[in-house]
């Protein structure tokens, strides 16, 4: 199966713990985006990366919020010190290429936060 | 800003009949792309139709069709012969393109339920 990947599917963290959230993009994708969905709402961006590069962490939280899209591996978006709040699916996606302008974003399945 | 507005929370159809989704959206820009999304139970979003808009062809993608009407910035989904597969939320999304980002912009969705 060579669509985007998301590990864990679940996780669970108590309050004041760390979150790790792995993203792989489709083979040969080179583009990477965030996205939150809270109960009952739409996805909202959270940030856009390319290899080694942060492009737009626009809708990022300030503080406590960092993700990274190394040379080699899975994107990763750390959550320090959790907080009820951050509950929520987290969700990635991927595209092949900006300037083809016909790039579409296909999405993982999700990883669902439940803070303690 | 870019806004994409869905007004029904929820509609419902019977097996086989044809249901349309609203959705409209407010941009300044003259060209860019305007997705469907399709979230069942599972969460994962899956891509449902997509339209560029400087073509003036409805996009249509076996049962699923769009009416885009760009000069009234809406984006509707017909979809005929409805399934019950096709029970879940869906969501109408607009490519945002600026300073060297792109992201989606997503409605706050509609929940579609198929009556047998």
């Amino acid at each position: 199966n060579a669509g985007v990947m998301q590990n864990p599917r679940h996780l669970v963290r108590r309050r004041g713990q760390e979150a790790r959230l792995r993203c792989s993009p489709m083979k040969g994708h080179s583009h990477v985006y965030w996205y939150r969905q809270l109960p009952e709402e739409g996805l909202k961006f959270m940030v856009y990366l390319q290899k080694e590069n942060i492009i737009d962490e626009s809708g990022m939280p300030k503080e406590r919020f960092s993700a990274e899209f190394p040379k080699e591996g899975p994107s990763i978006l750390r959550i320090q010190q959790v907080v009820r709040g951050d509950s929520a699916a987290y969700f990635c996606a991927s595209s092949l290429n900006r300037a083809s302008g016909t790039d579409t974003q296909y999405f993982g399945p999700g990883t669902r936060l439940t803070v303690l | 800003a870019q806004t994409v507005t869905q007004s029904q929370p929820e509609m419902s159809v019977q097996e086989a009949e044809t249901v349309t989704l609203s959705c409209t959206y407010d941009t300044s820009e003259s060209d860019y792309y305007l997705f469907w999304y399709k979230q069942p139970p599972s969460r994962q979003m899956i891509l449902v139709i997509r339209q560029e808009a400087y073509k003036q062809q409805n996009a249509t993608e076996n049962r699923f069709s769009v009416n885009f009407q760009k000069a009234a910035k809406s984006f509707s989904l017909k979809i005929s012969d409805s399934q019950l597969g096709d029970a879940a939320m869906y969501f109408c999304a607009y490519r945002l393109t600026q300073g060297g980002s792109e992201k989606l912009v997503f409605g706050k969705g509609t929940k579609l339920t198929v009556n047998p």
